[in-house]
C-alpha cells in the first residue's frame, strides 16, 4: 500500500492534454511544497519531471507542468506526444519520515 | 546525462544475502544525501534506506529495519546496500538516487534482484 494514491492509468491521444492526480493527506502533500514527480521509461534510468511541485527539471519540456491544491497534487502534460508513454510516479516529504513516499504510479498511454 | 550506475543484482534463495553497490561521479556523490529506492513487479516506488554525505546517519524504511544495512565510501565515490534475510518480497529492481531537498534529482538504471 502506497503512502500516495495516483490512479493506475491515464490515457489521452496525441496533442491532448491528461492530468495525473496524486493524493496524500495533511501530513504529506498538504503541509508540504516538496512534490515531485517522475518518469519511468522501461531500461531507462528513472527521470526527474518536476520537483518542489512546479518547478521543471532541467530539459524537461514546458508541456509538463505540476501543481497542487489542498492534499492533491497533479501532473499535467500538454501536446502529448508518443515518448511520454511512461510510467509516472509522484512522491513528497512527509511529516515524521526520513525519508521521501511515493505513489503507487499511473501507466500513461497515448493512444 | 549523469546517472549513477547500479550493481551486484542477482538471484539468491529467502533467506540469503546479497550486496548491491552504486558507482557516482565523484563531483556529484561526495556532498549529497543518497537513497536506495525498489519498484517490485507491480508495484510502486519505496524508499528503502538513505544515507548523509558523511555516511554517519542513516534513515530505513520499515519493511527493512535490521535486516539492510546501506554505507558509503567517498573515497571511492560509491554507494552500498548490504542486504540479508532476504525474502520474497524483496524481488524488486533497487536504483540509487542522489537526493535533494526531498527529492531525486539523480538516479541509475537499476540493478534487478530476484529472491
Amino acid at each position: 500500500q502506497s503512502a500516495l494514491t495516483q490512479p493506475p492509468s491515464a490515457s489521452g491521444s496525441p496533442g491532448q492534454s491528461v492530468t495525473i492526480s496524486c493524493t496524500g493527506t495533511s501530513s504529506d502533500i498538504g503541509v508540504y511544497d516538496y512534490v515531485s514527480w517522475y518518469q519511468l521509461h522501461p531500461g531507462k534510468a528513472p527521470k526527474l519531471m518536476i520537483y518542489e511541485v512546479n518547478k521543471r527539471s532541467s530539459g524537461v519540456p514546458d508541456r509538463f507542468s505540476g501543481s497542487k491544491s489542498g492534499n492533491t497534487a497533479s501532473l499535467t502534460v500538454s501536446g502529448l506526444q508518443p515518448e511520454d508513454e511512461a510510467d509516472f510516479y509522484c512522491a513528497s516529504h512527509a511529516a515524521g519520515n526520513s525519508v521521501v513516499v511515493f505513489g503507487g504510479g499511473t501507466k500513461l498511454t497515448v493512444l | 546525462e549523469v546517472e549513477l550506475v547500479e550493481s551486484g543484482g542477482g538471484l539468491v534463495q529467502p533467506g540469503g544475502s546479497l550486496r548491491l553497490s552504486c558507482a557516482a561521479p565523484g563531483n556529484i556523490f561526495n556532498i549529497h544525501f543518497m537513497t536506495w529506492v525498489r519498484r517490485a513487479p507491480g508495484k510502486g516506488l519505496e524508499s528503502v534506506a538513505k544515507t548523509n554525505p558523511d555516511g554517519r546517519d542513516k534513515w530505513y524504511a520499515d519493511s527493512v529495519k535490521g535486516r539492510f544495512t546501506i554505507s558509503r565510501d567517498n573515497s571511492k565515490n560509491s554507494l552500498y546496500l548490504e542486504m540479508d534475510s532476504l525474502s520474497v518480497e524483496d524481488s524488486a529492481v533497487y536504483y540509487c538516487a542522489k537526493e535533494e531537498w526531498w527529492h531525486f534529482d539523480i538516479w541509475g538504471r537499476g540493478t534487478m534482484v530476484t529472491v
